[in-house]
């Protein structure tokens, strides 16, 4: 079965400058695809970037990007010029295309704090 | 444009209760639909999913029940609530062939 690891329950960074969220997977698949997602203080989630195992290209999403790490199971979230709209919890996910159901296995998310 | 919503927003339950939850879609057809829970340092877990009219997998053996009577209708229930229920219920369809969730605004329950 797979599992997807975020090892890092809060972090804060200061407005404009840069973070990155952890998030490690597991799993015997070779076609996957991972994402992150943004949950705000009470307000609806939304996926922020999406990854697909076969890329080898790092996905980029305007101030955010990924570092993908296929053989070590690694998908970081990295933030530049960080925004106080960027406060929320971060959830990292992992689905098998192959299963046709459109699961998503969640990691346990991060709670970024953006400090004015 | 899709939109998804559920209700209630919150809702203070007994012990003992029943539970409906509501969860429905607009502007697409035939989408997959999800019941996630999310528990405190726990992240999310998928509780149900449906591919279709009539067709529901359980992903966790528990107290919870789904239903789909409509294509774009989605209803989590319970007939007698534990506290262990309580939690924040997320539901959600999906564009299958991207893996894109989209989410409603969640349902806050507390069982007492």
């Amino acid at each position: 079965a797979q599992t997807v690891t975020q090892s890092q329950p809060e972090m804060s960074v200061q407005e404009a400058e840069t973070v990155t969220l952890s998030c490690t997977y597991d799993t015997s698949e070779n076609n996957y695809y991972l994402f992150w997602y943004k949950q705000p203080p009470s307000r609806q989630m939304i996926l922020v970037i999406r990854q697909e195992a076969y890329k080898q290209q790092n996905a980029t999403e305007n101030r955010f990007s990924v570092n993908f790490q296929k053989a070590a199971k690694s998908f970081s979230l990295k933030i530049s010029d960080s925004q106080l709209g960027d406060t929320a919890m971060y959830f990292c996910a992992f689905m098998k295309p192959s299963s046709n159901t459109g699961k998503l296995i969640f990691g346990q998310g991060t709670t970024l704090q953006v400090k004015p | 444009s899709q939109t998804i919503h559920q209700w209630p927003a919150t809702l203070v339950q007994p012990v003992g209760s029943p539970l409906s939850l509501e969860c429905t879609v607009e502007g697409t057809s035939n989408p997959n639909l999800y019941w996630y829970r999310q528990a405190a340092g726990r992240g999310l877990q998928l509780l149900f999913y449906s591919v279709g009219i009539g067709q529901i997998s359980s992903e966790v053996p528990q107290n919870l029940s789904a239903s789909r009577p409509q294509d774009r209708q989605f209803i989590l229930s319970s007939k007698k609530l534990l506290l262990s229920d309580s939690g924040f219920y997320l539901c959600a369809w999906s564009r299958i062939f991207t893996g894109e969730l989209f989410f409603g605004e969640g349902s806050r329950l507390t069982v007492l």
